[in-house]
């Protein structure tokens, strides 16, 4: 198996445009995760999906993320507009069932708005 | 290392001694503890788990310890070998509630040749 694999690896934006990462789980895995990750606060959970459905979107920091996953092997996180204060790095995970400790996590995607 | 921050508590060890990580939690409802891995510019790793009803756990090389009473979690890694190099996380899931995975800030392992 190819592991998560996460689109793209390194984005450069400026403040006020859109920027889509994806994400395409391991197959069979019924649950997906967003996280995030910067310096100052570590590793966040901004949403997280099981059998295509958000259970727990607490974590989105406001209404500029928006997380859809449209089918069991695509999931994108969306921003729109930046801000610079976005620049982290954002990590899609998935695991066979919801209850796992065990994520798969992909490379993550780092994002730079400038 | 891009991928975590500089301000991370940082344990040094010479190669071949062993290493422990200590972690502590928040949440006494929390019944499952898990420890991530991640090496520079990759994602977490899974490393080991353990269930609350345990207090010791054993894998290849590692051992996780669980004291309940002062919300205390462990990673020992025997003979540490270069390629531990990483930030260490401990993480907790309340099971049959939200199921959330909530990470820790982490411990950076620096081994010494």
């Amino acid at each position: 198996d190819a592991g998560v694999i996460q689109s793209p690896r390194h984005e450069v934006t400026e403040m006020g445009q859109e920027v889509t990462l994806r994400c395409k789980p391991i197959s069979g895995h019924n649950s997906l995760f967003w996280y995030r990750q910067t310096m100052m606060r570590g590793l966040e959970l901004l949403i997280y999906f099981n059998n295509n459905v958000p259970i727990d979107d607490s974590g989105m920091p406001e209404d500029r993320f928006s997380a859809k996953m449209p089918n069991a092997s695509f999931s994108t996180l969306k921003i729109q507009p930046s801000e610079p204060r976005d620049s982290a790095v954002y990590f899609c995970a998935s695991s066979l069932i919801r209850s796992s400790g065990e994520l798969f996590f992909g490379e993550g995607s780092r994002l730079t708005v400038l | 290392g891009e991928s975590v921050g500089l301000h991370l508590p940082t344990l040094s060890v010479q190669e071949g001694d062993n290493s422990i990580i200590n972690c502590a939690y928040s949440n006494s409802a929390s019944d499952y503890f898990i420890w991530y891995k991640q090496e520079s510019g990759k994602g977490p790793q899974f490393i080991i788990d353990i269930r609350s009803n345990m207090d010791k756990r054993q894998g290849q090389r590692v051992t996780v310890l669980l004291n309940k009473t002062v919300k205390h979690l462990s990673l020992q890694i025997a003979a540490t070998q270069p390629g531990d190099s990483a930030v260490y996380f401990c993480a907790e899931i309340i099971m049959n509630r939200d199921d959330k995975i909530i990470f820790g800030k982490g411990t950076r392992l620096h081994i010494l040749p």
